[in-house]
């Protein structure tokens, strides 16, 4: 079985500040990994995804993501947030034996000017 | 960019009525899957479709729920006998290869 765990529940962070959003998770075979951002009254937006290769992952917008399997991580960071990155994002696990994904609990950053 | 749209955007139904949630997957997707978030809780999985039949289920799949793709295009969700804690956000999502799943904007689902 897969779990995933996001420690924070919320991240408030003032504009221009790195961020990091914490990921953990737990699985017994090999995994695909996601971070999902879903902005307010709006769906879920891939952000970045590890499948396999280069352990550190990046998006068009500055985040970026290093798969760390010793730790079983993927956290999420960016070196300089904006307002408009304020928004909830998800951790998801996926892996080889299953088409499903398995979500956290989501973490809420909100950007401060 | 190709996207995944869902109807309605909200709904509201009152406790024991059938509702029929519709979803246009991304058109050269072959895995479909349905999603939801009750209020402030996590994404939870429901079911995926390959194949024209369910791979996958969860626990709150059952006998109430069931999914169809009539038509080649159109993939849905049917609640049979709506109940309140059905009430959440429905996420409909396809992909191509199974590793990549791209999520739809949500159906609102509220039961009264």
């Amino acid at each position: 079985a897969q779990s995933v765990t996001q420690l924070d529940s919320q991240v408030p962070v003032f504009e221009e500040a790195p961020v990091e959003l914490r990921c953990n998770y737990s699985s017994s075979v090999s995994v695909y990994l996601f971070w999902y951002v879903q902005y307010p009254n709006q769906g879920l937006q891939l952000l970045l995804k590890y499948l396999s290769g280069s352990t550190l992952v990046e998006s068009i917008n500055g985040f970026e993501a290093e798969f760390n399997k010793s730790q079983t991580s993927f956290h999420l960071r960016k070196p300089s947030v904006h307002i408009s990155d304020t928004a909830e994002y998800f951790c998801a696990v996926g892996g080889v034996d299953t088409d499903k994904l398995i979500f956290g609990t989501g973490t809420r950053l909100q950007v401060f000017p | 960019e190709p996207e995944v749209t869902q109807t309605p955007s909200h709904q509201v139904t009152q406790m024991g009525q059938e509702v029929i949630l519709r979803c246009v997957p991304i058109s050269n997707h072959l895995y479909f899957y349905w999603y939801r978030q009750i209020l402030g809780q996590k994404v939870e999985f429901l079911v995926s479709f390959y194949n024209n039949e369910i791979s996958e289920k969860s626990e709150i799949f059952d006998d109430q729920f069931s999914v169809e793709r009539p038509d080649g295009s159109n993939f849905t969700l049917k609640i049979r006998s709506t109940k309140l804690e059905d009430s959440a956000m429905y996420f409909c999502a396809s992909a191509l290869s199974g590793d990549t799943i791209y999520f739809g904007e949500g159906s609102w689902l509220t039961v009264v």
